[in-house]
């Protein structure tokens, strides 16, 4: 079956300009997971989303950083105003029984701030 | 505070030797405790978990873990490694706070090298 799907799998863009990021989950996963990886460095929790539940967005880095998740499948991580640290791959999850800890993931989108 | 520690950066084995990878945890009650692998250029893939029962878990690939509740530890081995094992291996815990529980800790990760 299908697996979380994440796009684009490379995005390169201007210092100061707004990056989307898009997850696909696996179907009927009620919890989706954003993560941020630096190079060499482990992953960065950044926000949770459970079914209709008000997100856990306790993991963004600054006010630049919002996602939204629509209808409970695809969401969105939005960066506005790019800065070169925020250069890392971003990784998506989902999980069908969230407490279970099992998450599925997908490849990733690796995002270069010029 | 709920921690999880990969003391190794790297480990490098022979293909065809027993390979260990170690994580300890630090949490309160009883710990739900994964693996997770990292292939180059691939997303982590699900290896194994404990949450109940036998201490000796075995998951995909071969693997197993052992757990160890007095010295908090949650060690990945494998008796023989393969060159296609070489990846980066995250060990993660679920957060026991209260409201948190469907968060993962991850520790930072452990570079496995296989040479031939």
């Amino acid at each position: 079956g299908a697996g979380v799907s994440q796009s684009p799998s490379n995005k390169v863009t201007e210092k100061g300009k707004d990056v989307e990021l898009r997850c696909d989950p696996i179907s009927g996963h009620t919890a989706l997971y954003w993560y941020r990886q630096s190079l060499g460095q482990g992953l960065e929790f950044l926000i949770y989303f459970q079914g209709n539940s008000a997100p856990d967005k306790s993991g963004l880095p600054s006010d630049r950083f919002s996602a939204e998740r629509t209808g409970g499948s695809v969401s969105t991580l939005t960066i506005q105003r790019t800065q070169q640290e925020d250069s890392a791959v971003y990784l998506c999850a989902s999980s069908p029984h969230p407490t279970s800890g099992e998450q599925f993931f997908g490849p990733g989108t690796r995002l270069t701030v010029l | 505070a709920q921690s999880v520690a990969q003391p190794e950066d790297q480990v490098n084995v022979a293909e065809g030797n027993p390979l260990t990878v170690k994580c300890t945890y630090s949490v309160s009650g009883n710990p739900y405790l994964f693996w997770y692998v990292q292939y180059p250029n691939r997303g982590l893939q699900f290896l194994l978990k404990y949450i109940t029962g036998d201490n000796l878990v075995k998951g995909s690939y071969g693997f197993e873990a052992e757990f160890n509740k007095s010295q908090t530890s949650f060690h990945l081995k494998k008796p023989s490694a393969l060159v296609s094992d070489s990846a980066l291996y995250f060990c993660a815990v679920r957060d026991m706070e209260a409201g948190n529980n469907r968060k993962l800790i991850w520790g930072l990760g452990t570079s496995l090298a296989v040479n031939p």
